[in-house]
């Protein structure tokens, strides 16, 4: 089945530690996008990626940091310099960067500080 | 700044009737219009979509209806039923590909 996989579901951070979450797609999207969801304020887009080994700050990047070596993988890690990170961590693909290309979500990884 | 306002934040509505959710935007650079339906603990799934050069789309149960010139659109969901209970979300899209969401409708359909 072609898709997003986002691990893990649940993950917990202690004070001033780093985590580093998951995403890898199978879909061979260039594309690939990083969201924050809390309650009431929709998603927010963290970062995003065009194409390998590049990738650009969204509205929310403070505190959080990604990487691009491979097409199928976006790794993002929220840094101890993201004083509020408990949220739902969501990531997506698409296609291309254009527009009009819809972009598939992964089910998401819940972070909660310890 | 909230590039799309979303409303209501809730609603309940019965078996059968019909849940219309409303959504505002201001930069008339977005080119693509889609809703997000959301079920707890999962990610966000396409719902329908539409482009600014059509006024409506319609899909089984689900239509959009799109005013440019008012710059809203909206979202009807005919003969709810109650797997329909989710989070809405509206999004408009610019030429990069950026999605912007607004902040979420909860419907409620009860039996």
């Amino acid at each position: 089945d072609g898709g997003i996989t986002q691990s893990p579901k649940y993950l917990f951070r202690k004070e001033g530690q780093n985590v580093t979450l998951s995403c890898e797609q199978n879909l061979n999207h260039d594309a690939m996008y990083w969201y924050r969801q809390d309650p009431g304020q929709g998603l927010r887009l963290i970062y995003y990626s065009q194409i390998v080994n590049d990738f650009q700050k969204g509205d929310i990047a403070e505190g959080y940091s990604v990487s691009r070596e491979k097409k199928e993988s976006f790794p993002l890690t929220v840094t101890s310099a993201q004083k509020n990170p408990t949220a739902f961590y969501l990531c997506a693909s698409s296609m291309s960067r254009v527009g009009n290309q819809p972009q598939h979500f992964g089910d998401g990884t819940r972070l909660s500080i310890l | 700044q909230q590039q799309v306002k979303q409303s209501p934040q809730s609603l309940i509505v019965q078996k059968g009737g019909i849940s219309i959710i409303n959504c505002a935007y201001e930069n008339t650079a977005f080119d693509y219009f889609p809703w997000y339906q959301q079920f707890p603990g999962k990610g966000p799934a396409l719902l329908i979509a539409i482009r600014p050069d059509v006024s409506e789309k319609k899909e089984g149960r689900f239509t959009i209806s799109f005013n440019k010139s008012a710059k809203q659109f909206s979202l009807h969901i005919m003969d709810s039923q109650p797997g329909d209970s989710a989070t809405y979300f509206c999004a408009v899209t610019d030429s990069w590909g950026k999605l912007q969401f607004g902040a979420g409708t909860q419907v409620v359909v009860t039996p």
